[in-house]
């Protein structure tokens, strides 16, 4: 079983519609989370960091639900330069972070 | 701009050569990966360095080994590269004093023949 899972998608929305992603991880000791982005042929960004509390940065709002081992991203007001790939990582306090394949994006005028 | 630098950016190769993939930085962060990048598997660790001489084996170490001699560099080298090892290869760093985080490097795209 992978640690992480993805939903490779691909999403296609138009601009200004709300999306999510979600990803789920094995390893219920997993202490860390994240998203990353990653445009096309480039290398992965840092885009947030997930707390247990849930996040928010401007449009952008990360949920954590450790019961369930579930992690959420959701993008409002969807802009053209938020086409990209996103992808979910934990870590399990070690010092191995485990990434999913990501999930496609790609914002329609 | 976590001053990474890998080289070479673009190799072509065939099977069977040894191949060395650098990655160097400039602020002397201790924690150091190699990873791997293949459609529908994501990235994948192949080794990570904890300092000095001190490596140990990701997920998919087989047929890679790495070296560490000094502090900015991290070395991967695919001692008889396969065409299975066709592949985009980045290099990341671990911060020191944020350990949540990684930056990477800007990949290094391996085409084995």
């Amino acid at each position: 079983r992978k640690e992480v899972e993805q939903d490779p998608g691909p999403f296609n929305v138009p601009e200004g519609a709300t999306v999510a992603f979600n990803c789920t991880y094995s390893n219920s000791a997993s202490q860390s989370f994240f998203w990353y982005r990653q445009d096309c042929r480039k290398e992965p960004k840092l885009l947030m960091s997930v707390y247990s509390s849930g996040n928010e940065d401007g449009r952008f709002t990360a949920q954590l639900n450790r019961a369930s081992q579930y992690i959420s991203l959701l993008i409002r007001d969807s802009k053209l330069s938020d086409s990209a790939t996103y992808l979910c990582v934990v870590n399990s306090a070690g010092n191995q972070f485990y990434f999913g394949t990501g999930t496609s994006l790609t914002v329609i005028p | 701009d976590a001053g990474i630098t890998q080289s070479p950016r673009h190799k072509v190769t065939e099977t069977g050569t040894p191949v060395t993939l650098r990655c160097h930085q400039t602020e002397n962060h201790r924690y150091m990966y190699w990873y791997r990048q293949d459609p529908g598997h994501g990235l994948r660790l192949i080794h990570y360095s904890y300092g000095v001489k001190d490596t140990d084996k990701g997920e998919v170490s087989d047929g890679y080994s790495v070296s560490r001699s000094k502090t900015e560099d991290f070395l991967l080298t695919l001692e008889s590269a396969t065409s299975s090892q066709t592949s985009v290869y980045f290099c990341a760093i671990r911060p020191t004093g944020n350990y949540n985080e990684q930056f990477f490097g800007p990949g290094t795209r391996l085409t084995v023949l």
